[in-house]
């Protein structure tokens, strides 16, 4: 069955450290998006890409990169500059932008980023 | 700017005590409102998509409207297992790309 899967489940980072959350999917979706859920906040987007080798800020990049070096796979990196880490973050994909999108975009099942 | 306002923020219902849930925009160029439902500790679930101002969708127990500056998710004698976040998303044009932008969501709980 086509997805997206997430890893790891639960992720602990320590003061100062840089972690890298994977996301991979295999529906041949051309975009791909991150997102950091807190409570009460909703999901706020961090950084989306349309298309291999691209990629664009949202409303809350810093602290974060990503890269898109294949279709399927766009990783998140927290660094150390990201001083309030602790959330729920969330990958996301869809069809390209400018399509009818009828199913909405396809959520993974999320990684739980905790600071140690 | 755009926003999203879902309320209200949590919703306690007894079993087979019918309500609904509100979806508010302000976005230009809307192309398209999403319903998803999350229960806790996991991703977002996909319900329904809508594009058209009186456009309706129904999935059991659960019906979405859309208006030209809301949507309502209408739930119909809920049962236990309803019990989940509920998120509305709006998705709009942002330099050129469709950017999708979510709601802080209904908490639904259903009591037996």
């Amino acid at each position: 069955d086509g997805g997206i899967t997430q890893s790891p489940k639960y992720l602990f980072r320590k003061e100062g450290q840089n972690v890298t959350l994977s996301c991979e999917q295999n529906l041949n979706h051309d975009a791909m998006y991150w997102y950091r859920q807190d409570p009460g906040q909703g999901l706020r987007l961090i950084y989306y890409s349309q298309i291999v080798n691209d990629f664009q800020k949202g409303d809350i990049a810093e602290g974060y990169s990503v890269s898109r070096e294949k279709k399927e796979s766009f990783p998140l990196t927290v660094t150390s500059a990201q001083k309030n880490p602790t959330a729920f973050y969330l990958c996301a994909s869809s069809i390209r932008g400018g399509q009818r999108i009828n199913y909405g975009y396809t959520f993974g099942s999320g990684t739980r980023l905790t600071v140690v | 700017e755009d926003q999203v306002t879902q309320s209200p923020e949590a919703l306690r219902l007894q079993e087979g005590e019918s309500s609904s849930l509100n979806c508010s925009y302000t976005v230009s160029g809307l192309r398209g409102l999403f319903w998803y439902r999350q229960d806790p500790g996991k991703g977002p679930e996909f319900l329904f998509t809508l594009y058209s101002a009186g456009e309706e969708k129904e999935k059991e127990r659960l019906k979405a409207t859309l208006t030209k500056k809301e949507s309502f998710l209408h739930i119909t004698a809920p049962k236990p297992e309803d019990s989940a976040t509920y998120l509305c998303a709006v998705q709009a044009i942002l330099g050129g790309s469709y950017i999708p932008t979510f709601g802080r969501g209904t908490s639904l709980i259903v009591h037996p």
